[in-house]
């Protein structure tokens, strides 16, 4: 069967930095996503990974290992707004998307 | 408005009631989606919708029911509903159907509680 882990939930401090990862097992792959979403609200779309490597977009980063089936998200210099679920998803080669159950993340001062 | 609007925002119902969830959109996309979202399980594809016809159907029970009647709106006929159904219904929308890196666009969902 497809598969996606990613940790349940995740604590970090204001001002620090956090990795949070998401492995894969899927029939084929033609992209990852990765979503945001605080709670009580729609899912925000933050990133796209196809090719191996890092994609920087402001504090925000992800990176791709497709030989590994792995990608995380980092998030640098972590504020109190970025708690919320982060939600990692693959596109099957049916360009079906796969979701992991989201991993919580919670920011204390 | 722009983006992706759900209502209602949140509904309680009973097994014997019918009710409605409706989704718009005002991006000029031509795919429409619905989730449905459980606490701590990942998200679950329910229908999909490209230029108004369903193109999947992901042995949804029938007694939910999707309707397209244009590319801007979307139901979801509820109907006989069972506790277990409760959850977050997201919709989503996005340029094309399935391919390539299109980003889905969602909505911020109908909180329903079945009693």
């Amino acid at each position: 069967g497809q598969n996606i882990d990613q940790p349940t939930e995740m604590t970090a401090t204001e001002g620090a930095i956090v990795q949070i990862n998401c492995t894969y097992q899927t029939s084929g792959f033609n992209g990852l996503f990765w979503y945001q979403q605080h709670a009580g609200e729609a899912p925000t779309f933050l990133s796209y990974n196809v090719l191996d490597g890092l994609e920087e977009k402001g504090r925000f980063s992800s990176f791709l290992s497709r030989s590994k089936g792995y990608s995380y998200l980092l998030l640098k210099e972590l504020q109190m707004k970025d708690s919320a679920s982060y939600l990692c998803a693959v596109k099957d080669s049916n360009y079906q998307l796969i979701w992991g159950a989201g991993t919580k993340l919670i920011i204390k001062p | 408005e722009t983006g992706v609007t759900q209502t209602p925002r949140h509904l309680v119902m009973g097994m014997t009631n019918k009710k409605s969830l409706k989704c718009e959109q005002h991006l000029g996309h031509n795919a429409m989606y619905w989730y449905k979202q459980s606490a701590k399980k990942p998200l679950e594809l329910m229908f999909v919708y490209s230029l108004e016809e369903r193109v999947e159907n992901n042995s949804v029970p029938s007694r939910f029911s999707p309707e397209c009647p244009n590319s801007s709106h979307l139901f979801l006929h509820l109907h006989t509903l069972q506790p277990e159904d409760s959850a977050l219904y997201l919709c989503a929308s996005s340029p094309t159907g399935s391919s390539g890196a299109n980003v889905l666009t969602f909505g911020a969902g109908s909180r329903l509680t079945v009693l």
